[in-house]
């Protein structure tokens, strides 16, 4: 069955910390994705990834950067983490379909971070 | 730009109702659209899609109709379980990146 895994269900992290969030398909997809999912604002696209060592800004990428060094692996970094960035974080994969537009995403079971 | 409208909720259904969760879509090209469902401590998971106009997409007793004249995808079901009981998402995607709605926390009760 394929699969999106993330490294951490639950986080607690202080103000100020690096934090570094994993992600990690067996699907061989050259897509990937980091959203964040807050009640009412429903998923946000923070950044993504075509292929290895490529990133891409998505809607909201202030405060973030990514790290693609493996075509299965996407990390999400929080340089110094901030209480607003208190939230679920959700990682997602897709091929590269001919019609673009079809592939679906395929999602792992979030890492829900807290910021004291 | 590219965006995705649907109800709010939260929705409380008894068991055996009839859903119907409104969606509607801006885009500028020809999307697909996606309903995507989230049940409680999971991701999120494809439920069902439409790749062109009038088509209609289907799954676990679960429907939607791609309507490009009204901009409308809006989900449906005959009679709902309890096991239905999830976060419901639109989406769509135009090729560069994906649209997601804010999501509609379905409650159905016995």
């Amino acid at each position: 069955d394929v699969k999106v895994t993330q490294s951490s269900r639950y986080l607690v992290k202080r103000t100020g910390e690096k934090v570094f969030l994993e992600c990690v398909q067996d699907m061989d997809h050259e897509n990937m994705f980091w959203y964040r999912q807050d009640p009412g604002l429903g998923l946000r696209l923070i950044y993504f990834s075509y292929d290895v060592k490529m990133k891409e800004k998505g809607d909201i990428p202030e405060g973030y950067s990514v790290s693609r060094e493996k075509k299965e692996r996407f990390s999400l970094i929080l340089e110094s983490a901030s209480t607003n960035q208190t939230s679920m974080y959700l990682c997602a994969s897709s091929l590269i379909g001919a019609r673009g537009r079809d592939e679906k995403l395929f999602f792992g079971s979030g890492t829900q971070l807290s910021v004291l | 730009g590219d965006s995705v409208t649907q109800m709010e909720g939260p929705v409380t259904l008894s068991e055996e109702a009839f859903l119907t969760i409104n969606c509607t879509y801006t885009a500028t090209g020809y999307p697909s659209l996606f309903w995507y469902v989230q049940y409680p401590g999971e991701g999120l998971q494809l439920l069902l899609k439409a790749t062109k106009a009038d088509d209609k997409g289907s799954n676990k007793g679960f429907e939607a109709t791609y309507r490009k004249e009204t901009t409308s995808f809006h989900l449906e079901k005959g009679s709902v379980q309890v096991s239905d009981s999830a976060v419901y998402f639109c989406a769509l995607n135009t090729g560069n990146q994906f649209y997601f709605g804010t999501g509609t926390s379905l409650t159905v009760i016995p």
